[in-house]
């Protein structure tokens, strides 16, 4: 069964432009969540998609925004890039039905490392 | 808001026992307690998930006390290839369940 996958790899922006990212979670998965990691935040909760909706979301700044098409893949939006966006975005997907809590085991990508210049 | 509190980094020599404990005071009542490894540049992976007591599996063993305000990961006779962040996950009952890995703790492996 193939893993989760991330694209693009690694991506460079400049300040005030936007970026998407796209995960497919592994086959039969409809929970997928989104992550970025920084040497100074660690790993931090960004939000949570099932079954198309929203479930659960951090504490981010709306320029941070997801959607989760019928196939459970998930793209992640990021509007008005800052310098402090420069982290790498991690996607993790689950067997989770009720909520992501921390009860199901979470299968993370390789992740997206994006730069903003 | 609630947080997970685990030391920032951690060193050993090959085939030493390694524990890395975790503080968190405010667990939800029916949650678990799991532990991820992270090497650089990959995401985490799952190592082991526990309520309470004890639990092992063939890469490590989670204790856990009886009040679940901490949590410890032992690795067993650790390698070279166990050098990686380790982060301790919980429910955070604060803030509505959102998950929070924190920053981890980096382990360092030498010969």
């Amino acid at each position: 069964k193939a893993g989760v996958t991330q694209t693009p790899r690694y991506l460079i922006k400049t300040r005030g432009q936007q970026v998407t990212l796209s995960c497919s979670p592994i086959s039969g998965h409809r929970s997928v969540s989104w992550y970025q990691q920084t040497p100074g935040q660690g790993l931090q909760f960004l939000f949570e998609y099932f079954s198309e909706t929203q479930r659960n979301k951090g504490n981010f700044p709306g320029r941070f925004s997801g959607r989760q098409f019928s196939n459970s893949r998930s793209e992640m939006n990021v509007s008005t890039l800052e310098l402090g966006d420069s982290a790498l975005y991690l996607c993790a997907s689950s067997l989770s039905q009720t909520g992501i809590g921390v009860n199901e085991k979470l299968f993370f990508g390789s992740g997206t490392q994006l730069s903003v210049l | 808001l609630a947080k997970t509190t685990q030391p920032i980094s951690m060193d050993s020599y090959e085939g030493q026992e390694v524990n890395i404990t975790c503080s968190h005071n405010n667990i939800a009542t029916n949650d678990y307690i799991t532990w991820y490894q992270q090497f650089p540049s990959q995401g985490p992976r799952f190592i082991i998930q526990g309520y309470k007591t004890k639990v092992t599996n063939e890469v490590a063993s989670l204790f856990i006390p009886a009040d679940r305000k901490s949590s410890t990961l032992s690795l067993p006779r650790v390698s070279l290839s166990d050098t990686a962040v380790y982060y301790c996950l919980v429910a955070d009952k604060g803030s509505g369940y959102a998950l929070n890995f924190g920053k981890g703790t980096s382990l360092l492996v030498t010969p």
